[in-house]
């Protein structure tokens, strides 16, 4: 079965960067998009991009430009998401998400989801 | 971008009731409507597709319906697991955008 296994929680410093993973297993790793989700406490999601493992290609949400760089390595599976220049905006639940064997974006299969609290 | 307006932004039902959740669109999304269960601590579950296309294994006291830019979320007979939050999501344009959610309580 299709499981998305992501890194445990970060805390970071403002200013600085961090890298959160996703290991990927029950499926071919390179035919699916991985895409990246935002949910801040008691907000809702938001949409950060993704990468397709087949050939590297990414999609960005505009708002996460030069914040979020999405990376994969196909030899173990693991998608990656590093974020840069954090604020207390960029603490928030990330979550790896993929979508269905059928149909368009919608996400069937979601990652545990990755704490990263940004202070000082 | 599309904007989803989701409403309430939380209401209360008794086990049995039936309740409605709303998700409006900026523009014609064409039924790229999905829906998602949120429950406290967990990361969201997909419930439905093309705005009334149930998922496997989904209840059938869940439906859902509309078009262009109004589709609606209903729960006929509500139990007390479906106390949750449900999140509208359209997949018809770049960036995919979210409903800011629903939370369900059960009195």
């Amino acid at each position: 079965q299709v499981q998305l296994q992501q890194s445990g929680a970060e805390l970071v410093k403002p200013g600085s960067s961090v890298k959160i993973s996703c290991k990927a297993s029950g499926y071919t790793f390179t035919s699916y998009d991985m895409h990246w989700i935002k949910q801040q406490p008691g907000n809702g999601l938001e949409w950060i991009g993704w990468l397709y493992p087949g050939n590297n290609k990414t999609m960005y949400n505009q708002k996460f430009n030069g914040k979020a760089t999405l990376t994969a390595d196909k030899s173990s599976s693991t998608a990656y998401m590093q974020l840069t220049s954090l604020t207390s905006e960029d603490s928030a639940v990330y979550f790896c998400a993929r979508r269905a064997a059928i149909g368009p974006n919608w996400f069937a299969y979601w990652g545990q989801g990755t704490l990263v609290t940004v202070s000082s | 971008d599309i904007h989803m307006t989701q409403n309430p932004v939380s209401l209360s039902a008794f086990i049995g009731d039936k309740v409605t959740i709303t998700c409006r669109a900026s523009q014609d999304i064409s039924r790229y409507l999905g829906w998602y269960q949120q429950k406290q601590g967990q990361s969201p579950k997909y419930l439905m597709y093309y705005a009334s296309n149930l998922l496997s294994g989904v209840p059938s006291r869940f439906s859902g319906s509309g078009s262009g830019t109004e589709y609606s979320l209903t729960i006929t007979g509500i139990q007390p697991e479906d106390a949750a939050t449900y999140f509208c999501q359209q997949c018809y344009s770049y960036p995919l955008t979210f409903g800011s959610g629903t939370k369900l309580e059960i009195k």
